[in-house]
């Protein structure tokens, strides 16, 4: 079963506007990961934030963690066409090296 | 470094044929994963490696399905009789122990008629 859960499923917006997505987990982690996926290519590590970070930035990406309400958010700030791909968070539990991974969420912007 | 390189990028077979997938893993990774993305089931480890040894198959959906590392370079999931259910994009990713995150390959979408 998948560890975590994006919501929403999917997202359009229109270009500058920003782009938040959610990630669930159901138990303890040690970090946990996003990634990017372009329609027909593989995943794409975007950002990793550990479990005693709360927050975390790069570029135009921001990334909180709530470990009590086990749950994560991803921020992508001024969007541009070519943010329009599937977001995915992973989390690793840590000890077994796996990753797993939520549904996704396919974030569409419009030009 | 080229990356994880799998091959073929696309196969198309016939059901009951066995089709073997192929993945070589980034120089110096010691843990190597083999996923299946579906529309359906979304994103599923079906098995991964650490130095070569199988760690957990329990995403292995059935006895259908093998995976082997016979070494740090190379590793093969097999499908023997594939089924048209079988069909999905099967990803590769390894990874350094040292690191966290995982690096991909860019698929092989399988087709089984």
């Amino acid at each position: 079963s998948q560890q975590g859960e994006e919501d929403p499923q999917a997202l359009s917006i229109q270009e500058g506007e920003n782009a938040t997505m959610n990630c669930s987990y159901k138990t303890s982690i040690n970090n946990l990961q996003w990634y990017r996926q372009n329609s027909g290519r593989g995943l794409v590590h975007l950002i990793l934030i550990r479990s005693n970070e709360r927050e975390k930035h790069s570029g135009r990406l921001r990334v909180t963690l709530d470990t009590s309400k086990k749950s994560s958010s991803l921020l992508i700030t001024a969007s541009r066409a070519a943010d329009t791909a599937s977001y995915f968070c992973a989390t690793d539990a840590g000890g077994d090296y796996k990753l797993s991974f939520g549904a996704g969420t396919t974030v569409t912007v419009r030009a | 470094d080229a990356g994880v390189i799998q091959s073929p990028r696309h196969e198309v077979t016939e059901m009951g044929q066995e089709v073997t997938l192929r993945c070589k893993p980034i120089s110096g990774h010691n843990s190597l994963f083999w996923y299946r993305q579906t529309m359906m089931r979304g994103l599923e480890l079906l098995i991964y490696f650490n130095n070569n040894v199988p760690i957990d198959d329990s995403g292995m959906p059935e006895d259908r399905f093998s995976a082997k590392m016979p070494n740090a370079s190379f590793s093969t999931l097999k499908i023997q009789p594939s089924e048209p259910r079988d069909s999905a994009v099967y990803f590769c990713a390894s990874k350094d122990s040292w690191r966290t995150e995982a690096f991909f390959g860019q698929g092989t979408r399988l087709t089984v008629v």
